[in-house]
């Protein structure tokens, strides 16, 4: 079965740049989405389309996709950012399936 | 704008079906949208269980396939979950979520915004 692949962890300090990847083979066929879910809520989309930001996410979250991978950038990390992140695609293989990565904690520390 | 409540029992015994409803408010159901089912056990990650769309069409997890039936109620402007046969690890937070779906080059991308709060579902005797 297809699958997304994450880091399990991800650590930077205040005012840095996080940087958060998800591997997939179908990533150059499929777009990808990712999701911020904070302790006890319910995930939030925070980049669709690779690269695209919904309203209302700060400019501070970007995407980008190269080959098989696609990254998840945060610029100037708060401590308001530190979650799980989520990416989310959807098997090519035609069995409409939509798959989620494993997900990555970032830590502001 | 749209939002989602997942309502439903809390405890399912196991061999038993599990059901719950998402009502849709802020929009209608009926709209160019499609509507999932998302869970996630604690402590790990998310899992897709299905969707719908308003005509009754869906579409299933091929690992869950066999046990999932999602259904949509339009008078009521919501859609139904029912998980049957449940173990222990189907205890998760059961979120439902409007899909947004796009055709980009014939291939048919898909996101979930926004979600419900979710709901907790635990398989016990």
């Amino acid at each position: 079965s297809y699958e997304l692949t994450q880091p399990p962890s991800v650590s930077v300090s205040p005012g840095q740049t996080a940087r958060i990847t998800c591997s997939g083979d179908a990533l150059p066929k499929q777009y990808a989405y990712w999701y911020q879910q904070k302790p006890g809520q319910a995930p939030v989309l925070v980049i669709y389309k690779d690269s695209e930001r919904p309203s209302g996410i700060p400019e501070r979250f970007s995407g980008s996709s190269s080959g098989t991978t696609v990254t998840l950038t945060i610029s100037g990390v708060q401590a308001e950012d530190e979650a799980d992140y989520y990416c989310q695609s959807a098997d090519s293989s035609g069995t409409y399936n939509v798959v989620f990565g494993g997900g990555t904690k970032l830590t502001v520390l | 704008q749209v939002q989602l409540q997942e309502s439903g029992p809390g405890l399912v015994k196991p061999s038993g079906t599990l059901s719950l409803t998402c009502a849709v408010s802020g929009g209608s159901i009926s709209s160019s949208n499609w509507w999932s089912w998302v869970r996630q056990p604690p402590g790990k990650g998310l899992e897709w269980i299905g969707e719908i769309y308003h005509s009754g069409s869906t579409n299933y997890n091929p690992s869950l396939k066999s046990r999932v039936t999602i259904s949509v109620d339009k008078s009521k402007n919501q859609f139904s979950l029912k998980l049957s046969s449940v173990t222990a690890a189907d205890t998760a937070v059961y979120y439902c979520a409007r899909e947004v779906v796009v055709v980009v080059a014939a291939t048919r991308e898909r996101w979930f915004d926004p979600w419900g709060q979710g709901t907790l579902v635990t398989v016990s005797s």
